[in-house]
């Protein structure tokens, strides 16, 4: 069965510090995978996706991630946190399936930032 | 261009009582979703439409029911409401043949 995992519920850093938030995932074909984040009280927003090709993809505010399917994992990096990224981001695993998109999420981590 | 727009923003129920939230997409998706967001749980998917004119169950549709009204609208209705159905709603939508999911900014339900 499909499935993501995030291991840390809850992550802090310091102002201007790097950040890798992991994520790992069971699928059993090439999946569809993608990093969102929500800050408090809003929707979520798709910080970047993986399709295919590069293993290294760019997503919006400066957050990239990299694909390694030798370990299902999708981790999502910043080389220097701002404190407006406070928020808490998903991965999910994602899979067309008679024209639609079936999207399973991991729980979440969320993630503070310290001045 | 408004995207995916939910209403209503917040809502505090009574066990027992019955409501509706409202969904509404301007994008042209065919696919529309409704997921329940629960702390530690991430986003789970209560009922999807693939199409206009068609609804599914997802992992937890208990105690809740859809209507895919047209293809921009898809409503989520609570005929009972139960404590255990607090949570904050997402609804969300894609387009034919891709992957990448669009969601409105949630409703807040609390049932007391």
């Amino acid at each position: 069965a499909q499935s993501v995992t995030q291991p840390d519920i809850h992550i802090t850093v310091s102002e201007g510090a790097s950040l890798e938030l992991r994520c790992n995932y069971s699928y059993g074909a090439t999946p569809y995978l993608f990093w969102y984040v929500q800050s408090p009280g809003q929707g979520l927003q798709l910080l970047l996706k993986y399709f295919s090709g590069d293993t290294l993809v760019q997503g919006i505010k400066g957050f990239e991630a990299e694909f390694k399917r030798s370990q299902s994992s999708f981790n999502l990096r910043k080389p220097s946190v701002h404190w407006s990224d406070a928020a808490e981001y998903f991965c999910a695993v994602g899979a067309l399936s008679g024209g639609y998109n079936k999207l399973i999420f991991g729980a979440g981590t969320r993630l503070a930032v310290h001045p | 261009n408004a995207g995916v727009t939910q209403t209503p923003k917040f809502q505090v129920l009574k066990t027992g009582q019955s409501m509706t939230l409202q969904c509404a997409q301007d994008m042209n998706h065919n696919s529309m979703y409704w997921y329940r967001q629960d702390p530690g749980m991430g986003l789970r998917l209560i009922y999807y439409s693939a199409s206009e004119g068609t609804t599914d169950k997802g992992e937890v549709p208990n105690g809740y029911n859809v209507s895919r009204l047209n293809k921009r609208e898809f409503s989520l209705r609570l005929e009972s409401a139960a404590p255990s159905q607090t949570s904050v709603y997402f609804c969300a939508s894609t387009g034919r043949g891709t992957t990448e999911a669009f969601f409105g900014q949630g409703t807040r339900l609390t049932v007391v």
